[in-house]
């Protein structure tokens, strides 16, 4: 049973444009939520993250959005630049000393 | 700031032969580690966790094991390779105090 779920495989945005990246999750303990992105043969980088007592938090050309009551986050990257193509993975965690949950990724392409 | 190494980068191995994988974190103490694998065009899955010297967690029932010699040292082995090993492993650090995990550059595995 896939707890986080990004549903969409791939994405393609134009340069400059708003790119709007979906995860859902179905476990009602996780608590605190990631943005990884990743580029191939490398590990993850985090980006982003935001914990459930809030419902936005922004770095940047980075947004982070949180529906607790759709189990929903998104995040947003505006403007959308040629580097941010990459994968980005959605994570979630139920607090104490365990793993991360990932979604299985979305490949963004800003295209020019 | 932490930084999280891991050798080697690739590693080509045959079936039944043995695996070591190591990683090592800088600039941080007592963190908790993590091993991770990402098979081809799937999503991050948690193999391992410590959250001290000598102390492991499995996730999942499988041919690999993981030790903690030391307090900024994780290393994944295997006494016989199966072709399923093949993937892409990462190591991650959450220092003490943080909730986010941080990742090293990855080793892919391929066993033949």
């Amino acid at each position: 049973d896939q707890q986080v779920k990004q549903n969409s495989p791939s994405l393609s945005v134009q340069e400059g444009r708003i790119s709007i990246l979906n995860c859902d999750y179905t476990n009602s303990m996780f608590d605190y939520f990631l943005w990884y992105k990743k580029y191939p043969a490398e590990g993850p980088t985090f980006l982003i993250s935001i914990s459930s007592i809030k419902d936005k938090n922004e770095d940047g050309r980075f947004t982070v959005f949180l529906n607790k009551s759709a189990k929903h986050l998104s995040l947003h990257i505006v403007p959308s630049q040629p580097g941010d193509s990459a994968v980005y993975f959605c994570a979630a965690s139920a607090g104490g000393a365990d793993g991360l949950t990932f979604g299985k990724g979305t490949h963004l392409i800003i295209q020019p | 700031s932490q930084t999280i190494h891991q050798w080697p980068a690739t590693l080509v191995q045959p079936v039944g032969s043995p695996l070591s994988l190591e990683c090592t974190v800088e600039g941080t103490s007592n963190p908790n580690l993590y091993w991770y694998r990402q098979a081809a065009g799937r999503g991050l899955q948690l193999l391992f966790y410590s959250v001290g010297i000598g102390q492991i967690s499995s996730e999942v029932p499988q041919n690999l094991s993981a030790s903690r010699p030391q307090d900024r040292q994780f290393i994944l082995s295997s006494k016989k390779l199966l072709l399923s090993d093949s993937g892409f492993y990462l190591c991650a650090s959450r220092p003490g105090a943080m909730d986010t995990q941080y990742f090293g550059p990855g080793t892919r595995l391929t066993v033949l």
